[in-house]
């Protein structure tokens, strides 16, 4: 059964710290999308690639976050200097765009508390 | 924003369909209807899309009004692993379409014993 996966799953940093959160995507799946879901704002889509190249990242804060494809199984998220305010859970989803279908399957999620 | 608005929450008593509806007035001709679910503390979930036709597959139906204005999520024996937030979401196919999600709130579905 293939499943996006996510690491770490949990992680409390300080603020300023930098944070680097990864995700492996379904293997042959050629889109990757990064959110993040808070209470406030709820889910909210930060960026995402296509066959590797971005294609919109304009939910991103640009001075703090990047998101980067090095390879077809990796997908990361820095965030630079981490802010409390970053505190959220942070979905990456990946999905085949085909004729007739185009569901996005997504991981566990990474739960980021900044103090 | 989100093109959809659906209520806030249901509740359904254990072995009865659920119906959540969702309406989407202002849908373009090209845009299809995609129901995920989030349960606590996990991603969403894929259940099921349509354009115009009523969909069935293994988990829900969908029913789509004719004018597509509006359309309904039947889960036709809801069980208590069904309480989850559905989301209703309009958006625009594979190809050389984004397949960008844009999430609203949902509707909070309770399933009771």
């Amino acid at each position: 059964d293939a499943r996006v996966t996510q690491t770490p799953r949990h992680k409390v940093t300080e603020m300023g710290q930098e944070v680097t959160m990864r995700c492996q995507p379904i293997l042959g799946h050629n889109t990757v999308f990064w959110y993040r879901q808070t209470m406030m704002q709820g889910l909210e889509l930060l960026a995402y690639f296509r066959n590797r190249a971005p294609l919109d990242d304009s939910g991103m804060p640009k001075d703090r976050f990047s998101a980067e494809m090095p390879d077809a199984t990796l997908a990361t998220l820095k965030i630079q200097p981490s802010e409390p305010r970053d505190s959220a859970v942070y979905f990456c989803a990946s999905g085949l765009v085909r004729l007739a279908r185009g569901e996005q399957y997504f991981g566990p999620g990474t739960r980021l508390t900044v103090t | 924003d989100a093109k959809t608005t659906q209520p806030p929450s249901m509740d359904c008593a254990e072995g009865r369909a659920a119906n959540l509806p969702c309406n989407h007035s202002t849908i373009s001709g090209n845009e299809y209807v995609y129901w995920y679910r989030q349960i606590h503390s996990q991603g969403p979930q894929y259940i099921i899309h349509g354009l115009k036709n009523n969909e069935t597959n293994e988990m829900a139906s969908l029913i789509i009004t004719e004018d597509r204005k509006s359309s309904t999520l039947i889960l036709p024996h809801a069980t208590l692993r069904d309480t989850a937030v559905y989301y209703c979401i309009v958006t625009l196919l594979g190809g050389g379409a984004t397949n960008k999600l844009i999430f609203g709130t949902g509707t909070l579905l309770a399933v009771q014993p």
